[in-house]
């Protein structure tokens, strides 16, 4: 089965330093990743979708990179602030022709002002 | 339209009782999933629908779940003889290319 998996459950971070978060798969590499935001008690937060062939993809103070050798993204969001706190979700697709998502367990990210 | 709506927020019930949940996509979506949610994980697929048809189902699903999408609009999930390993957030989302609208869920708690 195709897995995700995020490393940190927890990451604190100082306000204005740049926050990266790591994201890996298993078996073959999948033809998109996707990043979502969650806050407690709320639905996850579409952020950026990268493609296999896009080595970077950028959104405002966000960032997100896709190494298909290390079968690794990494999600950085630069200039933290107190409101980047939140839950954020790495998603594959579950297997080619599906457009179900799997998804890691998250890293809560915590930024302290 | 302010995107996915879900109904009730909220669900307390007792165990062997069946509930059903709503869900309104984004109006323009016609890819419209169900997930379940449970403290300290990340969504885990259920069902997913193009139009009205069902396409796809956990493996995971069990019987006493079953999920329908009458008109390509509107969808709803029942579970039946609702058991305490059901307590969970049951998310709904909506989509028309590969990113996915979630709504704000609803919160089941089985007594």
């Amino acid at each position: 089965s195709q897995k995700i998996e995020q490393n940190s459950e927890a990451l604190n971070i100082q306000e204005g330093k740049t926050a990266t978060l790591t994201c890996n798969y298993t078996n073959y590499s999948p033809a998109y990743l996707q990043w979502y935001r969650q806050d407690p008690g709320r639905g996850p937060v579409f952020l950026l979708l990268i493609r296999e062939n896009e080595k970077e993809k950028r959104k405002e103070r966000l960032k997100v990179t896709f190494d298909t050798t290390l079968k690794q993204s990494l999600f950085h969001i630069t200039a933290s602030q107190p409101a980047d706190s939140a839950t954020y979700l790495c998603a594959r697709r579950s297997g080619a022709g599906s457009y179900q998502l799997t998804f890691g367990k998250g890293t809560k990210l915590s930024v302290i002002p | 339209d302010t995107g996915v709506s879900q109904d009730p927020r909220h669900k307390i019930t007792k165990r062997g009782q069946n509930v059903t949940f709503r869900c309104d996509p984004i109006s323009e979506h016609n890819r419209l999933y169900w997930y379940r949610q449970t403290l300290g994980q990340g969504p885990e697929f259920l069902t997913y629908f193009q139009n009205e048809a069902q396409l796809e189902k956990s493996r995971l699903l069990s019987d006493r779940f079953s999920a329908e999408r009458p008109k390509g609009s509107f969808s709803t999930l029942e579970i039946q003889r609702t058991e305490q390993g059901d307590s969970a957030m049951y998310l709904c989302a909506s989509s028309s290319v590969e990113e996915q609208y979630f709504g704000p869920g609803t919160r089941l708690t089985v007594t």
